[in-house]
């Protein structure tokens, strides 16, 4: 079991430029949450998925920002346009049930130059 | 909402010695209480949690103790070690309008000093 996988482990984009965070839940998992951390902060919860569903975004930006966990496939986490003040880094986690047992990937560090 | 506060923010302790961090929580629903460790670079790992069903738990050096009346746990770390060098984060549940997800503390920053 290779634990959940976020892809790329670095990204750089130029201001106006897309963004796309991909996660691999942990064999057997069906939810899905994505956080964001800045330098020195804690946790900010974005958005909870299933599979082909969004659970709750009440932590996710309204303009820009955008997830989704098909059927087939890791989830993504899109962001549009991006500005300096996206970067950050981007965990996901996995669960077999609802908050038990968060599994966190590595993370995705998104600067943007 | 739920609302979880930690402390310190930074402990800086000596081998060997013992540490502690606190949070507190404000949802009395809340049932269910876990600590991650997160290393330089990494993602933040579950190091032990626990159950509103019982006071404390124990996993070698770590402990996790829960007073839901006074609505605070705490992680205690026992004999130090330098690896045990990290940030740690409480976290609670909330759940809100059929969604629950884990509300995280601001962390600790913890330095064994060997």
């Amino acid at each position: 079991n290779a634990g959940v996988m976020q892809n790329p482990r670095h990204l750089v984009r130029r201001r106006g430029q897309e963004a796309r965070l991909r996660c691999s839940p942990m064999k057997g998992h069906s939810h899905v949450y994505w956080y964001r951390q800045l330098p020195e902060e804690g946790l900010k919860f974005m958005v909870y998925l299933q599979k082909e569903n969004i659970i709750d975004e009440s932590g996710m930006p309204k303009e820009r920002f955008s997830a989704e966990f098909p059927k087939e496939g890791p989830s993504i986490l899109r962001i549009q346009q991006v500005v300096r003040g996206d970067s950050a880094a981007y965990f996901c986690a996995s669960s077999l049930t609802v908050s038990y047992g968060y599994t966190f990937g590595s993370g995705t560090r998104l600067t943007v130059v | 909402g739920e609302n979880v506060e930690q402390h310190p923010s930074t402990l800086s302790v000596q081998e060997g010695d013992s540490a502690v961090i606190k949070c507190t929580y404000s949802d009395s629903a809340s049932n269910y209480f876990p600590w991650y460790k997160q290393e330089l670079g990494k993602g933040p790992q579950l190091i032990i949690d626990i159950r509103s069903n019982v006071g404390e738990k124990k996993d070698q050096r770590i402990a996790v103790t829960l007073n839901k009346t006074a609505k605070h746990f705490s992680l205690h770390i026992t004999e130090t070690q330098p690896e045990d060098s990290a940030v740690y984060f409480c976290a609670a549940p909330l759940t809100q309008g059929g969604s629950e997800k884990l509300v995280f503390g601001k962390g600790t920053k913890l330095t064994v000093n060997p």
